[in-house]
Formats: structure tokens, sequence, C-alpha cells
């Protein structure tokens, strides 16, 4: 069974750098897109980006210029770097596997993590 | 960026009852929609994928249908345990977008 744990710290003041990291145990990373998406308090999901098996990335363009996602398939982990934090990033950080088949086009989230929140505030 | 409409953002509803919810995108999608479930304080759950295929190990009383532009998520009975937001996902091209979210709750 594929499980995903999400880890970093809780609160984070503004203007720095949120680092996340999601562990990922019971399966390999090869093949698949490994996807993070945040919620903000009583909000809706944002999907923020993610990072092919490869090292290819594919980022919301509404975060772009404040992310980096990255990837060490020795480790099995992949981590969320995001810069110029504000009280708007705010949010419940999830980790999930993005799982599909190229010859149908169909991808979807299929392992999540616990989610972590993370606050921003001094 | 293609944006996806839920609707009604929250309905109230009783254990037995049929519920429809309904998902809009600004664009055609062809079918490449899914259908997720989250209960407080826990990750969503995958119910649906490619607008009607279901998960493995979802109750057959979800359903999914659509295509183009408009699609919907059916519980055909409403169980204790269905009560839950929802959401839809579009992953026809990024960013992956998602709708608002439907909670759905007991009347």
């Amino acid at each position: 069974q594929v499980q995903l744990q999400e880890s970093g710290p809780g609160l984070v003041k503004p203007s720095e750098t949120l680092s996340l990291t999601c562990t990922v145990s019971g399966g390999s990373m090869n093949s698949y897109y490994w996807t993070w998406i945040r919620q903000p308090p009583g909000k809706g999901l944002e999907w923020i980006g993610y990072i092919y098996s490869s090292g290819a990335t594919n980022y919301n363009p509404s975060l772009k210029s404040r992310v980096t996602i990255s990837l060490d398939t020795s480790t099995n982990q992949f981590s969320l770097k995001l810069t110029s934090l504000t009280a708007a990033d705010t949010a419940v950080y999830y980790c999930a596997r993005d799982h599909g088949w190229y010859s149908t086009g169909y991808y979807f989230l299929d392992y999540w993590g616990q989610g972590s929140l993370v606050t921003v505030s001094s | 960026d293609i944006q996806m409409t839920q609707s009604p953002s929250s309905l109230s509803a009783s254990v037995g009852d049929g519920v429809t919810i309904t998902c809009r995108a600004s664009q055609n999608i062809r079918n490449f929609v899914n259908w997720y479930q989250q209960k407080s304080g826990k990750a969503p759950t995958l119910l649906i994928y490619g607008a009607s295929t279901l998960q493995s190990g979802v109750p057959s009383r979800f359903s999914g249908s659509g295509s183009g532009t408009d699609f919907t998520l059916t519980i055909s009975s409403l169980q204790p345990e269905d009560f839950a937001t929802y959401y839809c996902q579009q992953t026809y091209s990024a960013p992956r977008t998602f709708g608002q979210g439907t909670r759905v709750e007991i009347k």
C-alpha cells in the first residue's frame, strides 16, 4: 500500500520561504507525477504543481514565480519550496500521487498524504 | 486556466435521498474530469475518474456522467458516511483546476 507523509515547519514568518517534504513509502516513484495541492482554512483545493519522475515540472501560473518542486528518488522524497510568503499562503498542504495512462489521457490523484498545516505569521 | 464551476455550493439531504452535483467547465474538456470526496479534517479521496469510471473500492451508489463542458456526480441513495464535501477536477490541461466544492449536509 502506497503511503505519503508530509513533513516541515508548521509556522513560518512572512517574507520567508516554506519548505515541505513528502516521503513516499510502499511503492516506486518511477512513472508517476508527484503533486502538491493546498487548501486554505475553510476553503477549496488549489493545485500547486507537479514533478514527473523524469524531473519535468509543471506549476500553477498563479504561483509559478515563487514555487519550486524537486525530486529525490534515492530517498523516495519530493519537496516543495514556496518563497516570499504572506498570510494568504496559510493553508493545509497536501502531497499526492498523480497516476494515469498516457494511452487514455486519464490522470487522477489516487494517493494523498494526511496534510500539513502551515501558518504564515510573525 | 480552465475554470470549474460547481453547483450547488451546498445542499441538505436525508439518508436514502438521491443527490446530484453539477460541474461546468469554462471550455470543452472532453471527459477529463475526476471527482473527490473530502471528509472534515481529512485528505480528499478519489471517487471517479474519466468522468464516469468508478475508482476501485468505491460503492456503486456513486456514479458520474458528462462530457464536453457539463458533468454530474450522482449519489443514488445517501448513506450516513456520504455527508462530506465533493470536488470536481479537470485534467485536460495544466493547471489541473478544482471546482469550489459542494458540501452535502444532513437535513
